[in-house]
């Protein structure tokens, strides 16, 4: 079963304005979430995490947040850029289970300039 | 600062050929994993390793195996390769989650793409 799902395959917006990407979850014991950015032929990269207990987290232009209760998390970044585009992952896991992490399936967002 | 290195990048391997994908890290990371990623799709745990001599299954780990001998390697031995093992994969690296909750997050590999035909 699919424990982390993202519903929008791909996302378009214009440079300068905001990106909403958006992540449900179904396990509500997941102990934290991160969202990775990975361009085409590279590895992932961590971009942010948040712990269970948080409700909100910020770094720079991008900033997350979790409603628990909607098992929802979302990625606001904050203004997009045409370096953005890239295809974004989200990612839950457990403190006690080895730090492994469940990921969604990804939403591919273009930057217009 | 290498990070997380993986060799090779791309191989053709056929129908019940063997290959070991290389990984290796300089971070003194004890935790390791190996994921890989469908087309179009999330990534998939295969095996992890929370420490040298300690690994433990993913959530697909059929038709492969891994080895923890020493901190900074942690290969993936594919056996009797199948076209369903057609992927790309992932080698990563973390510190283990914070004591105060949050993440640091994994390094990952630049991947190996592999197909099986």
């Amino acid at each position: 079963d699919q424990q982390v799902k993202q519903n929008s395959p791909s996302l378009s917006v214009q440079e300068g304005r905001i990106s909403i990407l958006n992540c449900d979850y179904t396990n509500s014991m997941f102990d934290y979430f991160l969202w990775y950015k990975k361009y085409p032929a590279e590895g992932p990269t961590f971009l942010i995490s948040i712990s269970s207990i948080k409700d909100k987290n910020e770094d720079g232009r991008f900033t997350v947040f979790l409603n628990k209760s909607a098992k929802h998390l979302s990625l606001h970044i904050v203004p997009s850029q045409p370096g953005d585009s890239a295809v974004y992952f989200c990612a839950a896991g457990f403190k006690a289970a080895g730090n492994k992490l469940t990921f969604g399936g990804g939403t591919r967002v273009l930057v217009k300039p | 600062n290498a990070g997380v290195t993986q060799t090779p990048k791309f191989r053709i391997l056929k129908i019940g050929q063997s290959m070991t994908l290389q990984c290796t890290q300089d971070m003194n990371h004890n935790y390791m994993y190996w994921y890989r990623q469908d087309p179009g799709m999330g990534l998939k745990l295969i095996y992890y390793s929370v420490g040298a001599g300690i690994t433990d299954k993913g959530e697909v780990p059929n038709g492969y195996n891994v080895s923890r001998s020493t901190t900074e390697d942690f290969p993936l031995r594919l056996e009797l390769a199948a076209p369903s093992q057609t992927s790309v994969y992932f080698c990563a690296s973390s510190y283990p989650p914070k004591l105060t909750g949050g993440n640091y997050g994994y390094t990952f590999g630049s991947g190996t793409r592999l197909t099986v035909v």
